[in-house]
Protein backbone atom coordinates (compact mmCIF):
# COMPACT_ATOMS: atom_id res chain seq x y z
CA UNK A 1 0.00 0.00 0.00
CA UNK A 2 0.84 4.00 -0.22
CA UNK A 3 1.26 5.54 2.90
CA UNK A 4 0.37 9.55 2.90
CA UNK A 5 1.87 11.08 5.53
CA UNK A 6 0.94 15.21 5.85
CA UNK A 7 2.53 18.00 8.01
CA UNK A 8 1.57 19.38 10.29
CA UNK A 9 -0.54 17.51 11.79
CA UNK A 10 -2.20 20.80 12.92
CA UNK A 11 -2.04 24.74 12.51
CA UNK A 12 -3.31 27.73 13.17
CA UNK A 13 -3.32 31.09 11.04
CA UNK A 14 -4.49 34.42 11.28
CA UNK A 15 -7.14 35.58 8.49
CA UNK A 16 -5.38 36.53 5.16
CA UNK A 17 -1.94 34.37 6.25
CA UNK A 18 -0.85 32.07 3.83
CA UNK A 19 -1.21 28.49 4.76
CA UNK A 20 0.96 25.45 3.09
CA UNK A 21 0.24 22.01 3.98
CA UNK A 22 2.45 19.07 2.50
CA UNK A 23 1.57 15.60 1.71
CA UNK A 24 4.27 12.67 1.09
CA UNK A 25 3.51 9.55 -0.65
CA UNK A 26 5.80 6.67 0.33
CA UNK A 27 6.25 6.09 -3.00
CA UNK A 28 5.24 8.05 -6.56
CA UNK A 29 1.89 8.39 -7.40
CA UNK A 30 2.96 10.28 -10.81
CA UNK A 31 -0.29 13.53 -10.60
CA UNK A 32 -2.37 11.56 -9.08
CA UNK A 33 -3.08 13.24 -6.20
CA UNK A 34 -6.39 14.97 -4.47
CA UNK A 35 -7.10 17.35 -1.75
CA UNK A 36 -10.65 17.36 0.30
CA UNK A 37 -12.17 19.86 2.92
CA UNK A 38 -13.48 18.21 6.30
CA UNK A 39 -15.72 20.44 8.32
CA UNK A 40 -17.24 18.72 11.54
CA UNK A 41 -20.07 16.40 10.92
CA UNK A 42 -19.71 16.86 7.01
CA UNK A 43 -18.65 14.61 4.37
CA UNK A 44 -15.15 15.14 3.33
CA UNK A 45 -15.40 17.99 0.06
CA UNK A 46 -12.80 17.36 -3.01
CA UNK A 47 -10.94 20.74 -3.55
CA UNK A 48 -8.18 19.61 -6.13
CA UNK A 49 -7.40 16.74 -8.06
CA UNK A 50 -5.07 15.84 -10.26
CA UNK A 51 -2.17 17.49 -8.37
CA UNK A 52 -3.15 21.05 -9.53
CA UNK A 53 -7.20 20.91 -10.91
CA UNK A 54 -9.29 23.22 -9.15
CA UNK A 55 -12.58 21.28 -8.79
CA UNK A 56 -15.63 23.58 -9.98
CA UNK A 57 -16.61 25.69 -7.59
CA UNK A 58 -13.79 25.84 -5.31
CA UNK A 59 -12.65 29.29 -4.38
CA UNK A 60 -9.24 30.59 -6.35
CA UNK A 61 -7.56 31.08 -3.24
CA UNK A 62 -6.94 26.90 -3.18
CA UNK A 63 -3.79 25.70 -5.20
CA UNK A 64 -2.46 22.91 -5.23
CA UNK A 65 1.26 21.73 -6.43
CA UNK A 66 3.77 19.23 -6.92
CA UNK A 67 4.76 15.56 -8.57
CA UNK A 68 5.67 12.30 -7.84
CA UNK A 69 6.12 11.89 -4.13
CA UNK A 70 6.07 15.17 -2.79
CA UNK A 71 2.87 17.99 -2.71
CA UNK A 72 1.07 21.08 -1.13
CA UNK A 73 -1.95 22.36 -0.95
CA UNK A 74 -1.66 25.85 -0.07
CA UNK A 75 -4.66 28.33 0.74
CA UNK A 76 -3.29 31.92 -0.15
CA UNK A 77 -5.45 34.27 1.64
CA UNK A 78 -7.40 32.11 4.47
CA UNK A 79 -11.03 32.75 5.93
CA UNK A 80 -12.21 31.93 9.09
CA UNK A 81 -14.84 29.21 6.49
CA UNK A 82 -11.47 27.47 6.04
CA UNK A 83 -11.44 25.93 9.23
CA UNK A 84 -11.33 22.21 8.86
CA UNK A 85 -9.51 19.00 8.43
CA UNK A 86 -8.06 18.59 4.99
CA UNK A 87 -7.01 15.62 3.53
CA UNK A 88 -4.30 14.21 0.86
CA UNK A 89 -5.70 11.04 -0.90
CA UNK A 90 -3.43 8.96 -3.70
CA UNK A 91 -5.64 7.51 -6.72
CA UNK A 92 -2.27 6.15 -8.76
CA UNK A 93 -2.97 2.88 -7.31
CA UNK A 94 -5.42 0.43 -5.45
CA UNK A 95 -5.60 0.33 -2.31
CA UNK A 96 -7.21 4.22 -2.75
CA UNK A 97 -5.51 5.80 0.32
CA UNK A 98 -5.90 8.81 2.54
CA UNK A 99 -3.46 10.91 4.63
CA UNK A 100 -3.76 11.29 8.26
CA UNK A 101 -5.38 14.85 8.06
CA UNK A 102 -4.03 18.35 8.70
CA UNK A 103 -6.61 19.84 11.21
CA UNK A 104 -6.22 24.33 10.11
CA UNK A 105 -7.63 26.97 12.71
CA UNK A 106 -8.35 30.30 11.00
CA UNK A 107 -8.48 33.03 13.50
CA UNK B 1 -24.60 17.09 -10.36
CA UNK B 2 -24.62 13.73 -8.15
CA UNK B 3 -26.60 13.93 -5.21
CA UNK B 4 -26.15 10.18 -2.78
CA UNK B 5 -27.63 9.38 0.12
CA UNK B 6 -27.02 6.35 2.30
CA UNK B 7 -29.22 4.13 4.08
CA UNK B 8 -29.59 0.93 6.59
CA UNK B 9 -29.04 0.26 10.35
CA UNK B 10 -26.93 2.52 12.43
CA UNK B 11 -26.85 -0.55 14.87
CA UNK B 12 -25.08 -4.30 14.00
CA UNK B 13 -24.61 -6.59 16.65
CA UNK B 14 -21.24 -8.86 16.48
CA UNK B 15 -19.90 -11.13 13.78
CA UNK B 16 -23.27 -9.78 11.95
CA UNK B 17 -23.03 -8.47 8.76
CA UNK B 18 -22.99 -4.47 8.33
CA UNK B 19 -25.63 -4.00 5.10
CA UNK B 20 -26.03 -0.27 3.82
CA UNK B 21 -27.49 1.07 0.17
CA UNK B 22 -26.33 4.32 -1.80
CA UNK B 23 -29.02 5.72 -3.87
CA UNK B 24 -27.79 7.95 -6.65
CA UNK B 25 -29.58 10.28 -8.18
CA UNK B 26 -28.68 13.73 -11.21
CA UNK B 27 -26.13 11.30 -12.74
CA UNK B 28 -25.96 8.29 -15.08
CA UNK B 29 -25.14 5.45 -13.22
CA UNK B 30 -22.85 4.03 -16.17
CA UNK B 31 -20.54 7.80 -15.39
CA UNK B 32 -18.69 6.85 -12.57
CA UNK B 33 -17.26 4.34 -10.57
CA UNK B 34 -18.93 3.98 -7.17
CA UNK B 35 -17.14 3.62 -4.26
CA UNK B 36 -18.36 3.49 0.14
CA UNK B 37 -15.28 4.59 2.43
CA UNK B 38 -15.39 4.79 6.12
CA UNK B 39 -14.37 7.20 9.27
CA UNK B 40 -14.31 5.45 12.72
CA UNK B 41 -15.00 8.44 15.30
CA UNK B 42 -12.13 10.86 15.53
CA UNK B 43 -10.04 9.31 13.17
CA UNK B 44 -9.27 9.54 8.90
CA UNK B 45 -10.14 8.25 5.95
CA UNK B 46 -10.32 4.22 4.81
CA UNK B 47 -11.45 3.51 1.27
CA UNK B 48 -13.43 0.07 1.45
CA UNK B 49 -13.96 -0.31 -2.28
CA UNK B 50 -15.89 0.58 -5.43
CA UNK B 51 -17.82 -0.80 -8.73
CA UNK B 52 -18.52 -0.05 -12.11
CA UNK B 53 -21.73 -0.50 -13.42
CA UNK B 54 -20.63 -3.43 -15.62
CA UNK B 55 -20.58 -5.27 -12.15
CA UNK B 56 -16.31 -4.88 -11.94
CA UNK B 57 -15.48 -4.28 -8.48
CA UNK B 58 -12.04 -3.62 -6.41
CA UNK B 59 -11.57 -4.04 -3.02
CA UNK B 60 -9.25 -2.98 0.08
CA UNK B 61 -7.22 -5.83 0.61
CA UNK B 62 -7.47 -4.90 4.42
CA UNK B 63 -11.03 -6.20 4.70
CA UNK B 64 -9.80 -9.67 3.97
CA UNK B 65 -12.54 -10.82 1.90
CA UNK B 66 -15.19 -9.57 4.33
CA UNK B 67 -16.22 -6.91 1.82
CA UNK B 68 -18.48 -7.34 -1.21
CA UNK B 69 -20.16 -4.21 -3.17
CA UNK B 70 -23.05 -4.89 -5.42
CA UNK B 71 -24.93 -2.52 -8.28
CA UNK B 72 -28.63 -2.70 -8.76
CA UNK B 73 -28.40 -0.39 -12.18
CA UNK B 74 -32.19 -0.17 -12.61
CA UNK B 75 -32.78 1.16 -8.48
CA UNK B 76 -30.31 3.22 -8.93
CA UNK B 77 -28.56 2.12 -6.06
CA UNK B 78 -25.16 0.55 -5.29
CA UNK B 79 -24.51 -1.75 -1.98
CA UNK B 80 -21.73 -2.54 0.69
CA UNK B 81 -21.83 -5.74 2.71
CA UNK B 82 -19.41 -6.09 5.10
CA UNK B 83 -19.61 -9.40 7.04
CA UNK B 84 -18.19 -10.85 10.67
CA UNK B 85 -18.10 -7.09 12.04
CA UNK B 86 -16.69 -6.62 14.85
CA UNK B 87 -16.19 -2.86 17.45
CA UNK B 88 -13.52 -1.90 15.35
CA UNK B 89 -15.67 -1.76 12.16
CA UNK B 90 -17.93 1.20 13.99
CA UNK B 91 -17.77 4.57 11.55
CA UNK B 92 -19.22 6.78 9.32
CA UNK B 93 -19.59 4.96 6.53
CA UNK B 94 -19.93 6.84 3.33
CA UNK B 95 -20.70 6.16 -0.57
CA UNK B 96 -19.06 8.69 -2.91
CA UNK B 97 -18.69 9.12 -7.19
CA UNK B 98 -15.44 8.30 -8.47
CA UNK B 99 -14.68 10.71 -10.84
CA UNK B 100 -12.42 8.56 -13.94
CA UNK B 101 -11.98 10.37 -17.01
CA UNK B 102 -8.56 12.13 -18.19
CA UNK B 103 -7.03 13.47 -15.17
CA UNK B 104 -9.80 13.37 -13.03
CA UNK B 105 -9.62 9.92 -10.72
CA UNK B 106 -11.00 11.64 -7.60
CA UNK B 107 -14.06 11.33 -5.38
CA UNK B 108 -16.07 14.15 -6.48
CA UNK B 109 -19.40 13.62 -4.60
CA UNK B 110 -20.28 12.29 -1.28
CA UNK B 111 -23.32 11.59 0.49
CA UNK B 112 -23.85 12.71 4.09
CA UNK B 113 -22.49 9.78 5.60
CA UNK B 114 -24.38 7.46 8.00
CA UNK B 115 -22.78 6.25 11.75
CA UNK B 116 -23.07 2.55 12.05
CA UNK B 117 -22.05 1.19 15.60
CA UNK B 118 -21.50 -2.32 16.49
CA UNK B 119 -22.28 -4.12 19.82
CA UNK B 120 -24.42 -6.23 21.42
Amino acid sequence: DIQMTQSPSSLSASIGDRVTITCRASQSVSVHLSWYQQTTGKPPKLLIYGTSSLQSGVPSRFSGSGSGTDFTLTISSPEPEDSATYYCQQSYSTPYTFGQGTKVEIK
Amino acid sequence: QVRLQESGPGLVKPSETLSLTCTVSGAAINSYFWSWMRQPPGKGLEWLGYIYYSGSTNYNPSLKSRVTISIDTSERQFSLNLNSVTAADTAVYYCASLGMTGIMRAFDSWGPGTMVTVSS
